[in-house]
């Protein structure tokens, strides 16, 4: 199975301010990386796929970057409905991995 | 608008078969290009793709769960289903189903339902 790592697992941030998440793959997946947000009895919601390309009715605020084994999700402008847990996940190869989450706190 | 809504017992005994099913709206599960899948969550921890299934039959499973795990659909009913034998407490999450689309990104997910295996 291809490793996915996150990190910070934990972010604490303002209101206003940018902040940056990473995944990094145990080996390389192209560009076949996505993010999802997950919000407590919420349904998850896809943000990004193709490591780059902005889901439908995400706001642009979200913005991914990264190819091969490096990946970033950064969120400008941060929102109070930003709080969240985010995750990445790998669809190069079938067995499907996700890194172990990143919660993101505002202060 | 598409959704999923996931239903099934809310605890199953240690031993029994876990069984759940997944209810589509807004699309017909024969659309082309689409996988459905279920995926689960830990409390506390990440997530856990457990397999995926095309609606003429497919399926890719989990290597660390395929023994065990059956998903199948119901074109009739436009819904999909998931049977996990032989459970223990490790087999306790949020079990949510997914559309897999583009890429290969879950793109639309059910609001997830919690199991507890527990006698």
């Amino acid at each position: 199975d291809i490793q996915m790592t996150q990190s910070p697992s934990c972010l604490s941030a303002f209101v206003g301010d940018r902040v940056t998440i990473t995944c990094r793959a145990s080996q390389s997946i192209s560009t076949y990386l996505n993010w999802y947000q997950l919000k407590p009895g919420k349904a998850p919601k896809l943000l990004i796929y193709t490591a780059s390309t902005l889901q439908s009715g995400v706001p642009s605020r979200f913005s991914g970057s990264g190819s091969g084994t490096d990946f970033t999700l950064t969120i400008t402008n941060l929102q109070p409905e930003d709080l969240a847990t985010y995750y990445c996940q790998q669809s190069y190869y079938t067995s499907y991995t996700f890194g172990q989450g990143t919660k993101l706190e505002i202060k | 608008q598409v959704q999923l809504e996931e239903s099934g017992p809310g605890l199953v005994k240690p031993s029994q078969t876990l069984s759940l099913s997944c209810s589509v709206s807004g699309v017909s599960i024969r659309s082309s290009g689409y996988y459905w899948s279920w995926i689960r969550q830990h409390s506390g921890k990440g997530l856990e793709w457990i397999g995926n299934m095309y609606y003429s039959g497919s399926t890719y499973y989990n290597p660390s769960l395929k023994s065990r795990i059956t998903i199948s659909v119901d074109t009739s009913k436009n819904h999909f289903s998931l049977q996990m034998n032989s459970t223990t407490a490790a087999d306790s999450a949020i079990y949510y189903c997914a559309r897999a689309g583009p890429a290969d990104a879950f793109d639309i997910w059910g609001q997830g339902t919690l199991v507890t295996v527990s006698s």
